[in-house]
This record gives structure tokens, C-alpha cells and sequence, in this order.
């Protein structure tokens, strides 16, 4: 059972915007602003998408965004495209005994 | 751009220590400014964040796991490295080094090798 909890599956049409939750406690998501996102394709190392709850790294497309609210953080992708079909992942700091926690993870399908 | 490259067997026998080294060319796990650490995915399911080390030798474990988990680094090759004792097929997974930022930012990751365990 992962520490974050994740729907296992969001889908959408091209172009539609879809949004994917996470939520976690007091101890992890909500209370620190260390929330990370992560794009899988199938047999893929995960890609870095997002970080500190809202920033983009650089050559990650506007259309992915991050918000938070109380223990529970959000990932929306905006503009769907069929390259954005994959796992997504959030993780958040959990304390200096626990650095990385993570969600049981996504399946976006872009229908 | 920074790459990390893992490597070690691909297959460990039950009760065994699993070891893995983390190389990091072109960078440097010497910085002050990162940790460096392994997440590993079991076939078909999610990520699992099993410890990170900094540039002073000062270790982080996956309380779950800890009881069974050594990290340690060798700046002189730039290189990190993993063992895992005691393993069971549970530990059959892909495993990830990766370079972790101060606030839960994992980026990059390494390629990912596959460890089973099995007889």
C-alpha cells in the first residue's frame, strides 16, 4: 500500500484537460510544499514533471501544472496530446527519517 | 546533461545481498547541493523510494526497509552504491539511481536495471 493516494486511472479526449489527485497527511503532503509529479512511458525511467507543488523544469511543456490544497495535491494536464498517455507518479517529502514517499500511480489514457 | 548509469547482476539468489553501484560521469556526488539516491518498481506497480546518501557520507532509509539497507560512496570514482540484504522474491524489481534535490526533486534518473531473485 503506497503512502500517497493516487486514482489508478484518469483518461480524456485530445485536447480536453485532465486532472489527477494526490493525497496524502499532515505529515507529508500538506505539510510541506516538497511535492513532485512524474511522467512513465511503459519500459521508461519516470521523467521529472513537476516540483515544489507548482514549478516546471525546463523543456516541460505549460500544458502540465501543479497545484495544492490542504493534504491533497493535483496534477493537470491541459491541452491533452496523445504523446501525454502514460503513468504519472506524485511523491512528497515526508521528514528527515522519510525523504521520498510516493503514490501507487495513474494511468492517463488519452481516449 | 548529467546521466546516471546503474549497474550490477541482474540476478541474486534468495537470502542473498543484492548490490548495486550508481556511476556518475560527468558530475559530481561530491556537491553539497544534492543527495543521491535508489527507488525501485516492482513488475507492474508503483515507485518506492529505498534510501538516499549526501556528499558527507550521512545515510536516509525507507523505514520499511531499513533493517536491510547500506548506502555508501566513493567520490574518488564518483560512484554510489546499494546493498540490500536478506532478499526475497519481493525484492524482484527494476532499480533506479537517481539524483535527489533538496525538495523531493528526483531528477535524473538512471536507466533502471532489473533484479530478480530467484533460485
Amino acid at each position: 500500500q503506497s503512502a500517497l493516494t493516487q486514482p489508478p486511472s484518469a483518461s480524456g479526449s485530445p485536447g480536453q484537460s485532465v486532472t489527477i489527485s494526490c493525497t496524502g497527511t499532515s505529515s507529508d503532503v500538506g505539510g510541506y510544499n516538497y511535492v513532485s509529479w512524474y511522467q512513465q512511458h511503459p519500459g521508461k525511467a519516470p521523467k521529472l514533471m513537476i516540483y515544489e507543488v507548482t514549478k516546471r523544469p525546463s523543456g516541460v511543456p505549460d500544458r502540465f501544472s501543479g497545484s495544492k490544497s490542504g493534504n491533497t495535491a493535483s496534477l493537470t494536464v491541459s491541452g491533452l496530446q496523445a504523446e501525454d498517455e502514460a503513468d504519472y507518479y506524485c511523491s512528497s517529502y515526508a521528514g528527515s527519517n522519510n525523504l521520498g514517499v510516493f503514490g501507487g500511480g495513474t494511468k492517463l489514457t488519452v481516449l | 546533461q548529467l546521466q546516471l548509469q546503474e549497474s550490477g547482476p541482474g540476478l541474486v539468489k534468495p537470502s542473498e545481498t543484492l548490490s548495486l553501484t550508481c556511476t556518475v560521469p560527468g558530475g559530481s556526488i561530491s556537491s553539497r547541493s544534492y543527495y543521491w539516491g535508489w527507488i525501485r518498481q516492482s513488475p507492474g506497480k508503483g515507485l518506492e523510494w529505498i534510501g538516499s546518501i549526501y556528499y558527507s557520507g550521512s545515510t536516509y532509509y525507507n523505514p520499511s526497509l531499513k533493517s536491510r539497507v547500506t548506502m555508501s560512496g566513493d567520490t574518488s570514482k564518483n560512484q554510489f552504491s546499494l546493498k540490500l540484504s536478506s532478499v526475497t522474491a519481493a525484492d524482484t524489481a527494476v532499480y533506479y539511481c537517481v539524483r535527489q534535490g533538496w525538495t523531493n526533486r528526483f531528477d535524473p534518473w538512471g536507466q533502471g536495471t532489473l533484479v530478480t531473485v530467484s533460485s
